[in-house]
Order: structure tokens, then sequence, then C-alpha cells
């Protein structure tokens, strides 16, 4: 299964809500991705986590707060949102630092 | 940050044509992986070169890659209408640290 989850596949949120994202995979990998892409633009790394701890976090802002509960499940909590980031975000995981990324299809987000 | 670049940005062919890109990035690297999305869905894996390896195929694919100048290309054979996507380099660095960076991408349409 070389699958990765994402739910919802669409959100709309105004800038007070707080709501999150979800990712699962089951194929073993220890390294799990968020990021972000904005239209006719290639994918940003937001946050990575390895063996379930953050390792990497590209200075996103405070109102995007991303959790690993285990090695299957990756979320990423949203609060307090701005309209300009709205966007598609895709979730990936790895076996390894230098491995193929399998990529979910993404939550397209809407914030007003 | 984007170390890789692509040309052209833009690519229009009728089916049944091959298709080049072109991918030029900056630092050394252990792998280039090229990347396939369709309609701003999730990316969807298509080949890893390994900095050791020239040339690489996988069915109507074909990779190159010279890291003397740094360089790679993705030719598509016999193009399709379902080959019609938006086609990202990625480059990992001279450490093994889980980030990819993206080329800005090739929008290839396939004309019927």
């Amino acid at each position: 299964d070389t699958e990765v989850t994402q739910t919802p596949k669409h959100l709309v949120m105004g800038m007070t809500n707080k709501k999150s994202l979800k990712c699962e995979q089951h194929m073993g990998h220890r390294a799990m991705y968020w990021y972000k892409q904005k239209a006719k633009k290639p994918p940003e790394l937001m946050f990575v986590y390895s063996y379930e701890k953050l390792s990497i976090n590209e200075s996103v802002p405070s109102r995007f707060s991303p959790e690993c509960p285990n090695s299957s499940l990756l979320n990423l909590h949203l609060h307090a949102l701005q309209p300009e980031d709205s966007a598609l975000y895709l979730c990936a995981s790895s076996s390894g630092g230098t491995e193929t990324q399998y990529f979910g299809p993404g939550t397209r987000l809407l914030v007003l | 940050s984007q170390q890789g670049e692509e040309d052209p940005q833009a690519l229009s062919i009728q089916e049944g044509e091959n298709a080049t890109m072109n991918c030029s990035y900056k630092t050394s690297i252990n792998n280039l992986q090229w990347y396939r999305q369709n309609s701003g869905r999730g990316l969807v894996h298509l080949i890893l070169i390994r900095s050791n390896e020239r040339e690489k195929h996988s069915g109507r694919l074909r990779v190159t890659l010279d890291t003397s100048k740094k360089s790679s290309s993705l030719l598509i054979t016999a193009s399709r209408a379902a080959d019609t996507a938006s086609y990202f380099c990625a480059t990992d660095g001279p450490i093994s640290d889980y980030k990819l960076s993206f080329g800005a991408g090739t929008t290839v349409t396939v004309r019927a």
C-alpha cells in the first residue's frame, strides 16, 4: 500500500476558526512532511517529522501547529489563519531523508 | 528554498510527440527526483536518479543527469492526453536532512 490519505479534501474557514488537517500513511515510513502549495507554484516545505519528533520547522507562523500522535498519523492544527494562507496543503511520507516522498491528494483550504 | 530551475515553463505538444523538459540546480545532490501533478492534486513520484547514475528509464520516461553541469532532463516519449500535467524536479542537498527543493515546474499540455 503506497497510499497517503488526507482529510478533509476541501476546507473553508473563517479567520477566527480552529480546524485540523489530518494525514495518514501505513507504509511504515519514518518521515512525514507538511507542504503548502499556492496556485502555479511548487510545494513549499513547512514541517518535517522524523521518528515522530519535529525535526524541521521552516519558520512557519505559530498559527500553524503540527502534531504527530504516532508513526502513521500527522495533523496540522490551524488557528487564526489569514486569507493569504489559502492554499493546497500536502502531506507526504518517506522511508528516509533522501528517498522518494509519497504525497497525499491534498486539502484545499480557503480562509475567508 | 527553491534550488531547481526548470525550462521551459510551459510546453504544448501533439499527442504522439515527445516532450523534453530540463532542470538545473545549484548545489551538490544525493538524488534528483521528478514528480507529476495533475490539476492541483497531489504529486505523483515518477523517477529517482542517484548522483552516481547518468541515465534511467521507466516505461515511456527517460531521465538523464549531468552532475558536472548540475542539470537533468526528463523525456516523455509518445505522449498521451493523460500526460497533461505539471512536472517538477526536486533535489535534496549534500546533507541528508529530509529537505527536497522543488523547481518551478513545467506545465505540459498534450493536444489530442
